[in-house]
């Protein structure tokens, strides 16, 4: 049972565009959620995070929004830029469950220039 | 820079042949976990340590073990590598407080079994 899915395995935007991420989780427990940026050959690297008690969180060009009622979570990335391709993955956690997080399959997003 | 070293970054070794992969790291986080990924796929928790305490997943096999000497050092022993043990395997660290939660990665081993 996949607690958290990433249903778009790929994506392509242009250059400047916004790019949107999206994932889904199906359990209510999960109560902080999480962005990496993993490139070839290299660790995931974080990128924002974002905690149930907020709808949305902002850094610079990343932004995520939390929908509780929907189970869903969105990375907008304004404007896209080429040295953003990569590979993102959401994960999700339970709070003072000794930091276990559940990853999702992860979108490659190309950024054209 | 504070950071989370693996090592090597890239092991060859034969089917059934133990291998021990390495993870340090400089940020002094008390928590230290395993992740198995395989290609195209979620990463996977093995185990992490909490300080001393191991916890181990319930579906990870017993042909993976681990070891924490100290604070700094983790490492993973594949007793009986199969072809099907071929992933990369992502050491993580977290300082586990409540106002912080962030996992940070290693930049991995990539396993090859042949």
């Amino acid at each position: 049972d996949q607690q958290v899915k990433q249903n778009s395995p790929s994506l392509s935007v242009q250059e400047g565009r916004i790019s949107i991420l999206n994932c889904d989780y199906t359990n209510s427990m999960f109560d902080y959620f999480l962005w990496y940026k993993k490139y070839p050959a290299e660790g995931p690297t974080f990128l924002i995070s974002i905690s149930s008690i907020k709808d949305k969180n902002e850094d610079g060009r990343f932004t995520v929004f939390l929908n509780k009622s929907a189970k869903h979570l969105s990375l907008h990335i304004v404007p896209s830029q080429p040295g953003d391709s990569a590979v993102y993955f959401c994960a999700a956690g339970i709070s003072s469950n000794t930091g276990k997080l559940i990853f999702g399959q992860g979108t490659t997003l190309q950024v054209k220039p | 820079d504070a950071m989370v070293i693996q090592n090597p970054r890239y092991q060859v070794t034969q089917f059934g042949k133990p291998v021990t992969l390495s993870c340090s790291q400089t940020l002094n986080h008390n928590v230290m976990y395993w992740y198995q990924q395989k290609s195209s796929q979620a990463p996977k928790l093995l185990f992490h340590y909490y300080d001393k305490d191991f916890n181990n997943e319930a579906d990870t096999p017993d042909n993976f073990q681990s070891r924490r000497p100290n604070t700094s050092f983790c490492f993973l022993d594949i007793r009986s590598p199969g072809l099907g043990d071929a992933a990369m395997y992502l050491c993580a660290t977290s300082i586990l407080s409540r106002d912080e939660e962030t996992q940070y990665f290693g930049p991995g081993t990539r396993l090859l079994v042949l």
